[in-house]
């Protein structure tokens, strides 16, 4: 089956330090999102990248699409306690349904 | 974009009953879909809901365990039958139009006792 992997699994930062989770799909996608949840909170839409070696900024936030299209990345600069959550990549599947990554966790600590 | 308004939010269940989790979206969508998420934890998906139809369960998923029913394009339930405390979880319902993003619905946490 599908699988989507995401490294690091866990990311400690300091305030003000950059960030970046990296994403790794079996298969090739037909695209790929992104997706930020807040503690406790649900998983909420980023951004979606189609094309291959397709880059998109976010203002902090740069969304790269490998030229594989198998695999793409999240990258904060400068990060702030409101980038605090679980960042996950997305790929669907044969039948739209949507898989996802197993997830960053970023903590900034002040 | 749509709103998906899910509940119970939250629920503390004996083992061996049942809960039913009902999940509306505002507009009409193509998928959707149940999750289950442990604290900290990815995203696993259960099922996809057809509309009018059965559902396409995700291995490791049956229908008697949890039978999800789409009488139409906006609503759908989830529910999770003879529950064990290995059922303790979020589930969170999603709903999206083809390629487009998905939304998600503010999730029910369950606690089976």
């Amino acid at each position: 089956g599908q699988q989507v992997m995401q490294i690091p699994q866990y990311q400690h930062v300091q305030e003000g330090e950059d960030f970046t989770t990296y994403c790794n799909s079996s298969t090739t996608l037909s695209n790929i999102q992104w997706y930020k949840q807040r503690p406790g909170g649900h998983p909420v839409f980023l951004i979606q990248l189609v094309k291959s070696g397709e880059v998109k900024k976010q203002k902090r936030l740069t969304f790269q699409f490998g030229e594989a299209k198998k695999n793409s990345s999240l990258h904060i600069t400068a990060t702030q306690t409101t980038d605090v959550g679980t960042y996950f990549c997305a790929g669907h599947g044969g039948a739209n349904n949507l898989f996802f990554g197993t997830g960053t966790r970023l903590t900034v600590i002040p | 974009s749509a709103v998906i308004s899910q509940k119970p939010s939250r629920d503390i269940c004996q083992r061996g009953t049942s809960l039913t989790i009902q999940c509306q979206v505002d507009s009409q969508v193509t998928m959707m879909f149940w999750y289950r998420q442990q604290p900290g934890q990815s995203l696993t998906l259960i099922a996809t809901a057809n509309q009018g139809s059965e559902a396409t369960y995700e291995s490791g998923f049956v229908i008697d365990k949890f039978p999800i029913s789409r009488p139409n394009l906006t609503f759908s339930t989830l529910t999770v039958s003879n529950m064990s405390p290995e059922d303790s979880s979020i589930y969170l319902c999603s709903a999206l139009r083809v390629n487009t993003e998905a939304f998600f619905g503010q999730g029910t946490r369950l606690t089976v006792v």
